[in-house]
């Protein structure tokens, strides 16, 4: 079947402009996740969600960034007012329920952000 | 944070020869998983291990987990040009039942033709 789907994949912005990328997880997974890849700080957890709610945002730097999961499905990520140092690849990955845990999660190819 | 060192950072071979790659961790887990990065990408998952296991394979792929040196190794047999990329640990820290993960620094795996 299909696997994870973000978009857009590349996406250059000018500093303090907002931006929205899109994750679209494998059907029937009910748990999403986002990291940040960046080459100072590595592969970084940013939230998780289970169904629509979020109950780990822990890892989201700022409250410049948000994100939302609607209908149990597609995921959005946020960062408002970008910064330079937001510019890295943004990867979602979704996985499922096994005996009341989340078993291996498959990612996405990725959104790289440039802020200019 | 980072919970997982890889060791080593580089790895330069022949096609054909073995490749090792060595994880540790800090805290207890739930499992560990090994992913495969080309071009900085996309995430590949090759194989999960979980805390009550010892040894698993899939292919060429041979994973070890000793929960009580906190530590994992990868090894790769009879290499192929095409396993060139980077490769990272993941652990499922025991805290949490939801399988948030937290990654190594990676190891840049070279497999000369």
């Amino acid at each position: 079947g299909a696997g994870v789907s973000q978009s857009p994949s590349n996406k250059v912005t000018e500093k303090g402009k907002d931006v929205e990328l899109r994750c679209d997880p494998i059907s029937g997974h009910t748990a999403l996740y986002w990291y940040r890849q960046s080459l100072g700080q590595g592969l970084e957890f940013l939230i998780y969600f289970q169904g629509n709610s979020a109950p780990d945002k822990s890892g989201l730097p700022s409250d410049r960034f948000s994100a939302e999961r609607t209908g149990g499905s597609v995921s959005t990520l946020t960062i408002q007012r970008t910064q330079q140092e937001d510019s890295a690849v943004y990867l979602c990955a979704s996985s499922s329920r096994w005996g009341g845990r989340t078993d291996t999660q498959y990612f996405g190819p990725g959104t790289r952000l440039t802020v200019l | 944070s980072q919970q997982g060192e890889e060791d080593p950072q580089a790895l330069s071979i022949q096609e054909g020869e073995n490749a090792t790659m060595n994880c540790s961790y800090k805290t207890s887990i739930n499992n560990l998983q090994w992913y495969r990065q080309n071009s900085g990408r996309g995430l590949v998952h090759l194989i999960l291990i979980r805390s009550n296991e010892r040894e698993k394979h899939s292919g060429r792929l041979r994973v070890t987990l000793d929960t009580s040196k906190k530590s994992s190794s990868l090894l790769i047999t009879a290499s192929r040009a095409a396993d060139t990329a980077s490769y990272f640990c993941a652990t499922d820290s025991s805290g949490t039942s939801y399988g948030k993960l937290t990654f190594g620094q990676g190891t840049i795996l070279t497999v000369h033709p």
